[in-house]
């Protein structure tokens, strides 16, 4: 299964970016890395998704490193509703989204 | 309109009760999952379909019977529950599995209780 490692949890002040870390050495060439985060009581929703290049989008960017091994998802200025876990993940050419452990983020007022 | 429904969102029962949970995607998706999220938030895949065909079909006691009577719906029946079946379910899907790039759409979950 594929296997990424993060940060159990991690605190922000809010208003200011978040760089939340992932690794995940076993990613093959062609395995897109996705982020997903899940709000309290609430099913996990997609962030982004990037597979070389880095990524935009209206919720935050992914900078993914140069070998692939590990990317990064910020958040660019972090809101009390952005407090969830955020989870990294890739299918490694399979029918699963396998999800690890993620990291709790929590924003402080 | 919601994306993934399940229902119902909220379930108490007895020990060795027989229930169902009930999914439906409005995606027009191919593929649809079954996720369970035990006490420790830690997510786990069941099952997975494919226009109605099990593909994915992890290490699940027998009790858990999914049921796909068409590519929009994906039925969860669970047959003498017990109490370490209390947990989060999620109903999920996603356009033809999880290829490169595919987004997975997940339900906002079924809570079960087993007393």
């Amino acid at each position: 299964d594929a296997k990424t490692t993060q940060p159990n949890s991690m605190e922000s002040n809010e208003e200011e970016p978040v760089h939340l870390p992932c690794n995940h050495s076993t990613i093959s060439g062609t395995d897109y890395i996705h982020w997903y985060r899940q709000l309290p009581s609430q099913g996990p929703e997609y962030v982004i998704h990037g597979l070389t290049s880095n990524v935009n989008n209206r919720m935050a960017s992914l900078a993914i490193a140069e070998d692939r091994k590990s990317s990064t998802l910020i958040l660019h200025r972090a809101t009390l509703r952005d407090a969830a876990v955020y989870y990294c993940i890739f299918t490694s050419g399979t029918y699963k989204y396998i999800f690890g452990t993620g990291t709790r983020l929590k924003v402080l007022a | 309109d919601t994306a993934v429904s399940q229902t119902p969102k909220y379930l108490v029962t007895q020990m060795g009760n027989d229930k169902s949970i009930k999914c439906e995607q409005n995606l027009g998706h191919d593929t649809m999952y079954w996720y369970k999220q035990d006490s420790k938030k830690f997510l786990k895949i069941m099952f997975s379909y494919n226009n109605k065909e099990l593909i994915i079909n992890e290490t699940v006691p027998n009790r858990f019977s999914p049921k796909s009577p068409d590519k929009a719906h994906l039925n969860l029946h669970i047959n003498s529950l017990e109490l370490g079946d209390s947990a989060v379910y999620f109903c999920a899907s996603s356009q033809v599995g999880a290829f490169p790039g595919n987004t997975i759409y997940f339900g906002e979950g079924s809570w079960l209780t087993v007393v």
